[in-house]
């Protein structure tokens, strides 16, 4: 299995509400992240986590919160979120070595009105 | 931040004919990479180059490394309409391969 899975696919949030995306794989890898990609634009690291610890954190506002419940699990929790918000949230994970390749997921698409 | 910058920013070609996207970044790396998004969607892996590494192949991309210019190349031959999509160098500084920083990125359109 050399999926990354990701729900929900779409997401419409108003500035008051929390809401988390989530992302999964069953890779065995132990390096997993998140990215944040506006139209047209390359994606930016937001977060990177190793062996389930936060190793990265890329000056994000503390708005959004990362989790890593266990090794194959990762979420983003949302809490008053700006419309400068609204995005392509892409997951990815990868083994935690030297030299390695990322598996994405499909992202989900976040809108804030 | 970014750190590579790809050459061009939109490139439109025939079926059949070769794409070549360049790639070019400002410090040291452990390894380039190329990927490859179709609109909206997350990115596929295409191809893996170490910094000791000057070429590589898989299929039909050519990949390229001049670590003395800081850039890359990816030649993708024999295009087809289905290899229409956006194509992202990034590189890795290390940190144990833990800091990823992509391209701007080539939107390439293969025209049958």
């Amino acid at each position: 299995d050399t999926e990354v899975t990701q729900t929900p696919k779409h997401l419409v949030m108003g500035m008051t509400n929390k809401k988390s995306l989530k992302c999964e794989q069953h890779m065995g890898h132990r390096a997993m992240y998140w990215y944040k990609q506006k139209a047209k634009k390359p994606p930016e690291l937001m977060f990177v986590y190793s062996y389930e610890k936060l190793s990265i954190n890329e000056s994000v506002p503390s708005r959004f919160s990362p989790e890593c419940p266990n090794s194959s699990l990762l979420n983003l929790h949302l809490h008053a979120l700006q419309p400068e918000d609204s995005a392509l949230y892409l997951c990815a994970s990868s083994s935690p070595g030297q030299i390695y390749e990322q598996y994405f997921g499909p992202g989900t698409r976040l809108t804030v009105t | 931040s970014q750190q590579g910058e790809e050459d061009p920013q939109a490139l439109s070609i025939q079926e059949g004919e070769n794409a070549t996207m360049n790639c070019s970044y400002k410090t040291s790396i452990n390894n380039l990479q190329w990927y490859r998004q179709n609109s909206g969607r997350g990115l596929v892996h295409l191809i893996l180059i170490r910094s000791n590494e000057r070429e590589k192949h898989s299929g039909r991309l050519r990949v390229t490394l001049d670590t003395s210019k800081k850039s890359s190349s990816l030649l993708i031959t024999a295009s087809r309409a289905a290899d229409t999509a956006s194509y992202f160098c990034a590189t890795d500084a290390g940190n144990y391969g833990q800091n990823f920083v992509f391209g701007p990125g080539t939107r390439l359109s293969v025209l049958p």
